[in-house]
């Protein structure tokens, strides 16, 4: 079965400073793979998707970035971190060739930006 | 755009029946999925309708009007495990999420 791995936990970072976050994921191959951001106590917004290595889908313009440069590894970063970047990170993979498939979610990394 | 709306909060008692609506607007739709999240956890799947009618999945139930773009999430003999948040989401060439709908269940 698929698992996906995110580290770390939890992030406190300063205004201004680089961000990079890291998803891997086992038991899998060419997965769908997908950034979300969630607010407290909000719904999760989806920042980026992936359908294969290079393959990047940006949804909202805002200060992130995301690359795949590998099948399965998908990264976030920022070159410098704003005060609005907090919140909870979530990646997910999905099995290719069925959108009608389950989306299996990562732990999580709980940012704050101080 | 793309925009999926559900009630903000729900409560209820221990062993009574909820159901959290869900509304959505959106393209390339293939069927509504249904997730869990406990506070401070990870999204887990419940369920997914991809045609009209009632899917059944032990005590929870889901339903989905495609006609409508319209689902709701039917929770049964709740427990006290059962306070959570809902989501559904449109599973499409992406999968895009609604506000969530926050359930306590009180004893």
């Amino acid at each position: 079965s698929q698992t996906i791995h995110q580290w770390p936990a939890t992030l406190v970072q300063p205004v201004g400073s680089p961000l990079s976050l890291e998803c891997t994921v086992e038991g899998t191959s060419n997965p769908n793979l997908y950034w979300y951001r969630q607010a407290a106590g909000r719904g999760l917004q989806l920042l980026f998707y992936s359908v294969g290595i290079g393959q990047i889908s940006s949804e909202v313009p805002q200060n992130l970035s995301a690359s795949r440069p590998q099948d399965r590894q998908f990264i976030l970063s920022s070159k410098k971190l704003l005060l609005s970047d907090s919140g909870f990170y979530l990646c997910a993979l999905r099995r290719p060739r069925g959108e009608n498939t389950e989306a299996f979610f990562g732990q999580g990394t709980r940012l704050t930006v101080v | 755009g793309q925009s999926l709306e559900q009630p903000s909060e729900v409560t209820a008692v221990e062993g009574a029946i909820v159901q959290i609506n869900c509304t959505y607007q959106t393209s390339g739709f293939y069927g509504l999925s249904w997730y869990q999240q406990h506070d401070g956890g990870a999204p887990t799947f419940l369920s997914y309708n991809a045609l009209d009618g009632l899917e059944e999945t032990g005590r929870f139930s889901s339903f989905l009007s495609r006609s409508d773009s319209y689902g709701y999430l039917l929770l049964q003999e709740l427990q006290m495990k059962d306070s959570a948040s809902y989501f559904c989401a449109v599973n499409g060439d992406k999968l895009i999420f609604g506000t969530g709908t926050r359930l306590q269940v009180f004893p």
